[in-house]
């Protein structure tokens, strides 16, 4: 079974400092896909970045860049120059590969709070 | 140009009643889902579906029933609420496929059952 852990419950960074959030996964699958979603307080779910496990490169979207570390199992999202509202729970899911992308498995989250 | 909408935002209602929330996507995509996050923010999934049929049912007691009358819209009925079942409930959907699409998730409908 899929599994993705993410060991920081809440993390407090100084605005404009870069922030790493951790998460690892374990699947013993090939084939996989790795996501980073944003909830802010308003509630919604927004979508940040993708990592497939075939990809060569780190994936990269504006301030948001994913440390793909595959022997070590670990999809770290980077924000650099962090801002007020990057403020918001953020979560890792890995995609199940025996379903295609029809199921996310999600990380329980990691509340971060950008400090002024 | 809502691409994922829920209806309603916000239920509240007592136990043992029946309730329906409703999700449409105007995206195009042949998938739709629904999760639950419960009160700790934790995310799982519920259902989906590909094209109208039921793909995952994730051990969810049979007093939740989706329904997908076409591939823009699934709507969850719950029976007989509980207080267990007091949660936010999104609707996503998205592509299927081996590449690497996101999920579009709706903006969420908060059930409270008293």
């Amino acid at each position: 079974a899929q599994k993705i852990t993410q060991t920081q419950p809440g993390m407090f960074v100084q605005e404009k400092e870069a922030v790493t959030l951790d998460c690892t996964y374990d699947t013993s699958d090939p084939s996989y896909g790795l996501f980073w979603y944003k909830q802010p307080s308003s509630g919604e779910m927004i979508f940040l970045i993708y990592q497939g496990s075939y990809d060569q490169q780190n994936a990269t979207e504006g301030r948001y860049s994913l440390n793909f570390q595959k022997a070590r199992k670990s999809a770290n999202l980077v924000i650099s120059a962090s801002q007020l509202g990057d403020s918001a729970m953020y979560f890792c899911a890995m995609r199940d590969p025996n379903f295609g992308n029809e199921k996310l498995t999600f990380g329980t989250g990691t509340r971060l709070t950008i400090i002024p | 140009d809502t691409a994922v909408s829920q209806t309603p935002k916000y239920l509240v209602t007592q136990m043992g009643n029946d309730k329906s929330i409703k999700c449409e996507q105007n995206l195009g995509h042949d998938t739709m889902y629904w999760y639950k996050q419960d009160s700790k923010k934790f995310l799982k999934i519920m259902f989906s579906y590909n094209n109208k049929e039921l793909i995952i049912n994730e051990t969810v007691p049979n007093r939740f029933s989706p329904k997908s009358p076409d591939k823009a819209h699934l709507n969850l009925h719950i029976n007989s609420l509980e207080l267990g079942d007091s949660a936010v409930y999104f609707c996503a959907s998205s592509l299927t496929g081996t590449g690497g699409y996101e999920q579009y998730f709706g903006p969420g409908t908060r059930l409270t059952v008293t």
